[in-house]
């Protein structure tokens, strides 16, 4: 069965510089989710969207943005990257609101 | 306040036993989930259970559900090496948002 696929699945970017991370969800769910996971944390929501419109909003950067295409692959843009930004960054998708199922990550680091 | 808590953080047993982590949130849910992580890779969901079931099962897998209590469990029987992975608890409250717990580190030990 097709899954969530994320891309890049690492990514290594100086401070400052800008990154984006796509997504392209199970086919037909209608919600995707973006995660941060830092080294031992738990995963924080950041952005969430139901059928291309952003759903929920959680501890997102002002320097983070993302966006849900008519395709339905999201990507997540990053810019002025700190060195906290380095971390496991997760997209999720659903169906009707039913188990989220999550890509394998890209892990970004900042240097 | 952190939705989700487990506990406990840590978890270290023998191949064959049993295994049993708890999750506690503070707010109402709709469904409560469980996923497993293996170091540095992906979550994988392992079962969902809704704010109206009690218990639920899957393979080794069994999670309980109290409301009144605000807290799950989920228990793995008959451990294996496999299983030593970090393990998070995840609420929702009946739209997009998951919230997770700080999650159980499982070592199971040949």
């Amino acid at each position: 069965a097709a899954g969530v696929i994320q891309s890049p699945r690492h990514l290594i970017k100086e401070k400052r510089e800008t990154a984006t991370l796509k997504c392209y969800p199970i086919p037909r769910h209608d919600t995707v989710y973006w995660y941060q996971q830092g080294p031992g944390q738990d995963p924080q929501f950041l952005i969430s969207f139901y059928e291309k419109m952003q759903s929920d909003k959680g501890s997102i950067p002002d320097r983070f943005s993302a966006q849900q295409f008519s395709d339905y692959h999201s990507e997540l843009n990053m810019s002025s990257l700190e060195l906290g930004d380095s971390a496991l960054y997760f997209c999720a998708s659903s169906l009707e609101n039913t188990e989220a199922f999550f890509g394998q990550g890209t892990r970004l680091t900042v240097v | 306040s952190q939705q989700g808590e487990e506990d406990p953080q840590a978890l270290s047993i023998q191949e064959g036993e049993n295994a049993t982590m708890n999750c506690s949130y503070k707010t109402s849910i709709n469904n409560l989930q469980w996923y497993r992580q293996n170091s540095g890779r992906g979550l994988v969901h392992l079962i969902l259970i809704r704010s109206n079931e009690r218990e639920k099962h899957s393979g080794r897998l069994r999670v309980t559900l109290d409301t009144s209590k605000k807290s799950s469990s989920l228990l793995i029987t008959a451990s294996r090496a496999a299983d030593t992975a970090s393990y998070f608890c995840a609420t929702d409250k009946g739209y997009s948002t998951l919230t997770f717990g700080k999650g159980t580190m499982l070592l199971v030990s040949p």
